[in-house]
């Protein structure tokens, strides 16, 4: 069964930095794309990072480029997000889920995990 | 910049057929937009319908399918049950640059 369990999340001040994680189980990780989707309160789903199975291409939507980093460790079968210059609007339960194959580009986004929390506030 | 657009909102009797739409405010969308549909209820996380535009993620009734018509991704439910009633969202696949974009997402009420 594939289970993605993220933690991290918090209360940060604004300009803080937090890094999340997702620890996957139940499938060969290496094998999938992985990406962070946040949904902020009350709002609908905003995309916001992916990394290939191999971790050598990554994406990040405008908003959070330059500020959030994803990569991924094979060891720990775990995805991180390093968020830095954190901002009262990246406020949000951030989900990550996985896709159907190696490649990013293209994949549905199908497994999600339960989210984590990050507020930004001073 | 591109927009998803989706219904704000859409009502369905019980036992009824309803069709939510997922379009893009400039062009149409196509297959190689890779449209994905996630049903979200209060405090859940999202929950996958269909993916790759018309195939159901594992364990969901065959009342959902997916299509795309005319120029919009289409998720048809049929046989609405009180338990449909929750937000729908779409995601689309916009190649680089963009890459993946969602929906404003449609709020559905079965009455």
């Amino acid at each position: 069964e594939v289970q993605l369990l993220e933690s991290g999340g918090g209360l940060v001040q604004p300009g803080g930095s937090l890094r999340l994680s997702c620890a996957a189980s139940g499938f060969t990780f290496g094998s999938y794309a992985m990406t962070w989707v946040r949904q902020a309160p009350g709002k609908g789903l905003e995309w916001v990072s992916a990394i290939s199975g191999s971790g050598g291409t990554t994406y990040n939507a405008d908003s959070v480029k330059g500020r959030f980093t994803i990569s991924r460790d094979e060891s720990k079968n775990t995805v991180y997000l390093q968020m830095n210059s954190l901002r009262a609007e990246d406020t949000a339960i951030y989900y990550c889920a996985r896709g159907l194959g190696r490649a990013a580009a293209g994949t549905g986004w199908v497994y999600w995990g339960q989210g984590t929390l990050v507020t930004v506030s001073s | 910049q591109t927009v998803v657009t989706q219904e704000p909102s859409f009502s369905v009797s019980p036992g009824g057929t309803v069709t939510l739409t997922c379009g893009l405010s400039s062009g149409s969308v196509s297959t190689s937009h890779y449209p994905t549909w996630y049903q979200q209820t209060p405090g859940q996380a999202p929950r996958t319908l269909i993916y790759s535009t018309n195939t159901r993620s594992s364990g969901v009734p065959d009342r959902f399918s997916g299509s795309i018509l005319g120029n919009k991704a289409a998720l048809t439910i049929t046989g609405a049950q009180a338990d449909d009633e929750c937000d729908y969202y779409c995601v689309l696949y916009m190649g680089s640059g963009i890459y993946w974009v969602f929906g404003g997402g449609t709020k559905l009420t079965v009455l």
